[in-house]
Order: C-alpha cells, then structure tokens, then sequence
C-alpha cells in the first residue's frame, strides 16, 4: 500500500521567504508527526496531531512555524520569513494509534 | 545532559564481525524504545522494539535496562546491507507519543 509522502522533495528559498511543505499520511493513520533533521542529527520532533488537533506542539521553535490538519488527514507545515538556520529536511510520520510510526521521504528545505 | 545520548561513532567493521551500539536516555517517564536505521539521504525506518525482556531479530539483539536507562543492539555477522546510521530513540511521554531520537551512530561495514 502507500506510504507517507511528502511534497515537495527539495525546496529552494530566498532568506525571509515564505514556504509550505506537504504530508500525506498513510490512509486511515489518526496521528501525524512533524519532525525536522539537520546534517549530522537526529530528528527532532515539532508537532504533533491527533486527528484535527494539535496534542503537542511544544517542538515548534517559535512562531513563524506553524501547522494545520483541517481534515484529520494531510497537513502543512508553514513556514514565515523563512531563516538560513530553517534549512533542514523536514520529516513527516503517521501512526495508528500508539502503533509504529512510518516517516515519509521528507522535503529538503534550503534557505539561501 | 541530551535526552537520548549515543556512541558517537563512526563504526568501521569487517564483514562478519559483531558490533554493538550502546545508548542511555535521561527521561524515566519513557515507556516506549526502538532502534531505527537510517539510510543516506532516505528516512528513518524502524529496525526493532526494545522490550525489558530483550528481543532477538535475526542477526539483531536488543535489550533494554530501565533501572539505568541504558539501550543497546547488537548486530551479529554484519553484512554489507548493515552500512547505515543506527538511531536510537524512546518516547517523548507514555501513550501514543513523539518520538526523541539520538544523535545516530553510523556503521561502515567493510569487504
């Protein structure tokens, strides 16, 4: 079946910038995760929706991020007045309850 | 003090050889942990769940003590296919929850 997938792959932007990045989630999966991966890191978690709403959004690292799941299915992450130190690959996973989170490609944001 | 604190690595094994990853977590609220490889440029899949108990995959052993908050994996008779960064990572809190990954220790197995 589908997985998790992610638009765009790679995106390029200009410092200040304002982006969008797209998750999928596998159908039927109620939870959404967003995480971000710097070269040489780890993930580090974002948000986190349960269905429609955000259960935990405590990663975000200040207010020009922001995310929606208005439908309980895909999401956007946003992104304003994009920084350099926004460049990242931008992980999305979904689950099914408390199951195995599957990770989606991820978008590979650059900010020039 | 990290969350998830790992080996840094790099690991350089011959095929065949028996390598482990060793990983504390500072969070005694965790409930839940899991090994997670990570290949170059491609996401992080889940390679195993680590239960108090310890588990057994094949070539790939776990094993889990919660009194000193220490992970590790053990990966027998590496192959080639092994070479990857090797993530450990618990729960953020109990229940469905965000995950806390490690920094990641990556494995070069070599011919």
């Amino acid at each position: 079946g589908a997985g998790v997938s992610q638009t765009p792959s790679n995106k390029v932007t200009e410092k200040g910038k304002y982006v969008e990045l797209r998750c999928d989630p596998i159908s039927g999966h109620t939870a959404l995760y967003w995480y971000r991966q710097s070269l040489g890191q780890g993930p580090e978690f974002l948000i986190y929706f349960q269905g429609t709403g955000a259960a935990d959004d405590s990663g975000l690292p200040n207010d020009r991020f922001f995310a929606v799941r208005p439908e309980g299915s895909v999401s956007t992450l946003k992104i304003q007045r994009t920084e350099r130190g926004d460049s990242a690959v931008y992980l999305c996973a979904s689950s099914l309850g408390s199951d195995t989170q599957y990770f989606g490609p991820g978008t590979r944001l650059t900010v020039l | 003090r990290k969350e998830v604190e790992q080996d840094p690595g790099p690991f350089n094994v011959p095929e065949g050889a028996t390598v482990a990853f060793n990983c504390t977590y500072s969070n005694s609220a965790s409930q839940s942990f899991f090994w997670y490889r990570q290949d170059c440029r491609k996401e992080p899949k889940l390679l195993m769940s680590v239960y108090s108990s310890g588990n057994e995959d094949g070539r790939f052993t776990a094993q889990l003590n919660r009194a000193s908050q220490y992970i590790s994996l053990l990966i027998r008779d590496s192959k080639l296919s092994d070479s990857a960064t090797y993530l450990c990572v618990v729960n953020k809190y109990s229940g469905n929850t965000p995950l806390v990954f490690g920094k990641g220790t990556r494995l070069s197995v070599i011919a």
